[in-house]
């Protein structure tokens, strides 16, 4: 499809356990964005790349939380040592245009849903 | 945190009845989005407003930014049950590449 792409859509580790989330954006997009989303709550920025740069990661919570993007594309999210707390769903947005302040709204994906046992 | 306030909270209404959705921020807002979730999907692209004053519309769904950029309003029109869902305001905040949500305001429509 021509839509942002996630994947797994459903994740489920053990404490402890690192884990990879990926996202597949529309083709072109130059921003992507990466948020978390707990229950009931609206969603909490992460961390944003602009082409292959990681210009912001001010959202992430801990060292745990790691995002790449190598090749100005495809991007994942990896938590290393997943606690009960990172259980959350994870969203992936992206954008034609550099700045997120413009008339171009962010384009989201369906999410991960995590779940650390 | 959040830096964005929304209410109500949850909000529901018999169908062909009217709704309004706020959204308030403390700060000048660069630009208002509103999205829409329905639960285990991505967020659904509304509208988006940025100069003071501005209204948009699309179908029954009205989106108006006041004067000072701090406070927006979503209003449904003889609400459906396709309406339902969660409704989020976003905003810019107008130096960097942050994004802010507010909680969020669930919609259930009954027929």
């Amino acid at each position: 499809g021509a839509g942002v792409s996630q994947s797994p859509r459903y994740k489920v580790a053990k404490r402890g356990q690192d884990v990879a989330l990926r996202c597949d954006p529309i083709s072109g997009h130059v921003s992507l964005f990466w948020y978390q989303q707990a229950l009931g709550q609206g969603p909490e920025f992460l961390t944003y790349f602009q082409n292959e740069a990681q210009l912001d990661k001010s959202g992430l919570p801990s060292d745990r939380f790691f995002a790449e993007r190598p090749e100005g594309s495809v991007s994942t999210l990896k938590i290393q040592r997943t606690q009960q707390e990172d259980s959350a769903v994870y969203l992936c947005a992206s954008s034609p245009v550099v700045l997120s302040h413009s008339n171009q709204p962010q384009h989201f994906g369906d999410g991960t849903r995590l779940s650390i046992l | 945190s959040q830096e964005l306030e929304q209410s109500p909270q949850s909000l529901i209404v018999q169908e062909g009845k009217n709704l309004t959705i706020n959204c308030t921020s403390s700060k000048t807002l660069y630009g208002l989005y509103w999205y829409k979730q329905k639960y285990g999907e991505g967020l659904i692209f509304l509208m988006m407003l940025q100069k003071g004053g501005e209204e948009k519309s699309h179908e029954k769904i009205t989106a108006k930014l006041d004067e000072k950029k701090q406070q927006s309003s979503l209003h449904i029109t003889a609400s459906q049950p396709s309406h339902a869902g969660i409704y989020l305001c976003g905003a810019d905040k107008g130096y960097g590449q942050n994004f802010v949500f507010g909680p969020g305001t669930r919609l259930s429509v009954l027929p």
